[in-house]
């Protein structure tokens, strides 16, 4: 059984499309994140969420909109894609914030969606 | 603006050997710090932590040591064994961030035999 996963692994479109990648976890964990991985292989978290409550929020084109409909689910959707947005787009949870040395800083992250904006 | 960096991008080993990589970070608020561990097509996973009240934790093949004064923590691997090679990431927080984590860029290793 998959901890997080992710869907779809890739996804190639053209410029102006509207695209969403769905992400679940099995893990009973109650926040999860997407980060960006760019074409300079740095891992940049974009949002995180809490019991579906937006915890974080950087500095991310408002293209880009999060949805937790539940714990368990963090789907991401890209409005009018632009070539730059092309990256590996990663989700990830973890514990809440309780209980032993920063648990939430253990992120388990689903293997990642390749996006190729064309 | 990179908080964390890792400045060797690749590094080859052989079987056997120590794996040294090595991290630097720049934010003094940083008092948490992880490596990950990632191969082709998977996401990173969890490797090892520190936290910057010790300056040393060690799990098995692997060491993490910090250095706070110079800003630095290291990952040993000893020995290193080909199923570690894969990306190694660097990462680290600050109290109250709520899990945002500042990655490094990655270090390749790579174990040959």
């Amino acid at each position: 059984d998959t901890a997080v996963s992710q869907t779809p692994k890739y996804l190639v479109t053209q410029m102006g499309n509207d695209k969403s990648i769905k992400c679940e976890q099995n893990l009973g964990h109650d926040t999860m994140y997407w980060y960006k991985q760019d074409s300079k292989k740095f891992l940049k978290i974009m949002f995180s969420y809490n019991n579906k409550e937006l915890i974080i929020n950087e500095t991310v084109p408002n293209r880009f909109s999060p949805k937790s409909p539940d714990k368990a689910h963090l789907n991401l959707h890209i409005n009018s894609l632009e070539l730059g947005d092309s990256a590996v787009y990663f989700c990830a949870s973890s514990q809440d914030r309780v209980g032993g040395p920063r648990p939430w800083e253990k992120l388990f992250f689903g293997s990642g969606t390749q996006l190729s904006v064309l | 603006d990179q908080q964390v960096k890792q400045n060797s991008p690749s590094l080859s080993v052989q079987e056997g050997r120590i794996s040294i990589l090595n991290c630097d970070y720049t934010n003094s608020m940083f008092d948490y710090f992880l490596w990950y561990k990632k191969y082709p097509a998977e996401g990173p996973t969890f490797l090892i932590s520190i936290s910057s009240i010790k300056d040393k934790n060690e799990d098995g093949r692997f060491t993490v040591f910090l250095n706070k004064s110079a800003k630095h923590l290291s990952l040993h691997i000893v020995p290193s064994q080909p199923g570690d090679s894969a990306v190694y990431f660097c990462a680290a927080s600050a109290a109250d961030s709520w899990g945002k984590l500042q990655f490094g860029a990655g270090t390749q290793v790579v174990v040959t035999p």
